[in-house]
């Protein structure tokens, strides 16, 4: 079993729909919990940022983490053209542990 | 979020040469950099993790004699492909790291005729 599963995708939305993305992991020494987006030819962006179990929150964008399920999810709401790109999960025991990612899911928003 | 540059931001070498990439994370200090490849639709794979004024560490199949790291300063950390060949033709990314947040450069794309 991998450390952390992520569907590929690709996912395809209209515009103003709300996106639910998805990872699973299997090593609960996780503490640290990462979704980067990344547009084509570009490094990854960091969006959002999480520690332990709980929701956060910014802007259109909100972040799920259950530790307890070792699931965790990303939210856009009101989705845009803009957010059409590649969105990657991304793990850490914390210190200076590597991340470890998830494959990522190409996500199209059509106008 | 933290300003970190790459340069060059593209390179198209001749087979054999060497490549050096430059990483500069430029409002914070980087305490340990990580260098990622990127082959076209598929996802970020850890080359290897430097901290600053140590030897880098590699990953398993990352050939250590052939892609030279050096973190010399907090700010400042360098990847060099030597004797380049087309296989090497990939998108490096590196990644300075601050606490338990890793940022991102905008990524050197690499093409080895």
């Amino acid at each position: 079993q991998k450390e952390v599963e992520q569907d590929p995708g690709p996912l395809s939305v209209p515009e103003g729909a709300i996106v639910s993305l998805n990872c699973t992991y299997s090593n609960s020494a996780f503490q640290y919990f990462m979704w980067y987006r990344q547009y084509s030819r570009k490094g990854p962006e960091l969006l959002m940022y999480t520690y332990s179990s709980g929701n956060k929150e910014d802007g259109r964008f909100t972040a799920q983490v259950d530790k307890s399920s070792k699931y965790i999810s990303l939210f856009i709401r009101d989705s845009q053209p803009s957010d059409s790109a590649t969105y990657l999960c991304a793990l850490t025991q914390g210190g200076s542990e590597k991340l470890v990612f998830g494959k990522g899911t190409k996500l199209t928003v059509n106008p | 979020g933290a300003v970190v540059s790459q340069h060059p931001s593209w390179v198209i070498c001749k087979s054999g040469t060497s490549v050096k990439i430059e990483c500069r994370s430029l409002d914070f200090q980087a305490t340990t950099m990580f260098w990622y490849r990127q082959f076209p639709k598929q996802s970020l794979m850890l080359m290897a993790t430097s901290n600053e004024g140590s030897k880098a560490t590699y990953e398993q199949g990352v050939e250590k004699d052939k892609f030279l790291i050096n973190h010399a300063s907090l700010t400042l950390s360098t990847l060099t492909v030597t004797s380049a060949h087309p296989e090497d033709s990939s998108f490096y990314i590196c990644s300075p790291a601050r606490r338990e947040t890793q940022y991102f450069g905008p990524g050197t794309r690499l093409l080895v005729l």
